[in-house]
């Protein structure tokens, strides 16, 4: 039980377009869920955690404007990068909390953007 | 304010043991966690302190101090696809997790 994808697993796109990534608990309900970003040989960095049928609260200096998050749905939350440049290039990983249980995340398989 | 440190890297031999060291300061405490990472994955959970004392697991165990902020992994028997980066991550009165920059850990035949 418990597992979280995210799609795409790997996208390219083209600088000033717009990206969608999803994630998506499949045997849970996921009150919480969380957006991550990974640049390489770094860690974990949290950019937004969205409660779903609520806005999204962004971590200090995460633009909310270019990284949009919707959770409409218990078991569906999206990222899009919008506008998107070489610079977002990154692994994108998400994250969600069943709403039983308040300690552990499950975390997607990640989604890998490179934006030329 | 919150924070978590543990070593940037660390080396051992097939077949041995290595300890993990983390120590945190979190706004509030309500675990920590051990996540492993293998390059280009995400984290996979390992373990989850919240009182003191040793969680064994298999192969691995964690070891939780309350008192002084501290915790360590234990890996022993290791293997080579034991070669990853190991995850610290402290949580907070808010549940949040505060993550810690990570252990790579390199396996030598």
């Amino acid at each position: 039980g418990a597992v979280v994808s995210q799609h795409p697993s790997w996208v390219i796109c083209k600088s000033g377009t717009s990206v969608k990534i999803e994630c998506r608990s499949l045997d849970f309900q996921a009150t919480t869920m969380f957006w991550y970003r990974q640049f390489p040989k770094q860690s974990l960095m949290l950019m937004a955690t969205s409660n779903e049928g609520s806005k999204a609260t962004y971590e200090q200096g995460v633009e909310k404007d270019k990284f949009l998050i919707n959770h409409a749905s218990l078991t569906l939350s999206t990222l899009t990068v919008t506008s998107a440049h070489p610079e977002d290039s990154s692994f994108y990983i998400c994250s969600a909390r069943d709403h039983t249980e308040y300690y552990e995340q499950y975390f997607g398989p990640g989604t890998r953007l490179t934006v030329t | 304010g919150q924070n978590i440190d543990q070593p940037t890297e660390m080396t051992a031999t097939e077949g041995a043991i290595v300890q993990i060291n983390c120590t945190y300061q979190t706004s509030g405490f309500n675990g920590l966690f051990w996540y492993q990472q293998h390059a280009g994955e995400a984290p996979t959970f390992l373990s989850y302190n919240v009182l003191d004392g040793l969680e064994e697991k298999g192969r691995f165990s964690s070891f939780l101090s309350r008192s002084k902020g501290y915790s360590y992994l234990l890996l022993k028997e290791l293997q080579m696809k034991d070669s990853a980066s190991y995850l610290c991550a402290g949580m907070d009165s808010n549940y949040q997790l505060i993550w810690g920059a990570g252990t790579k850990l390199i396996i030598k035949p």
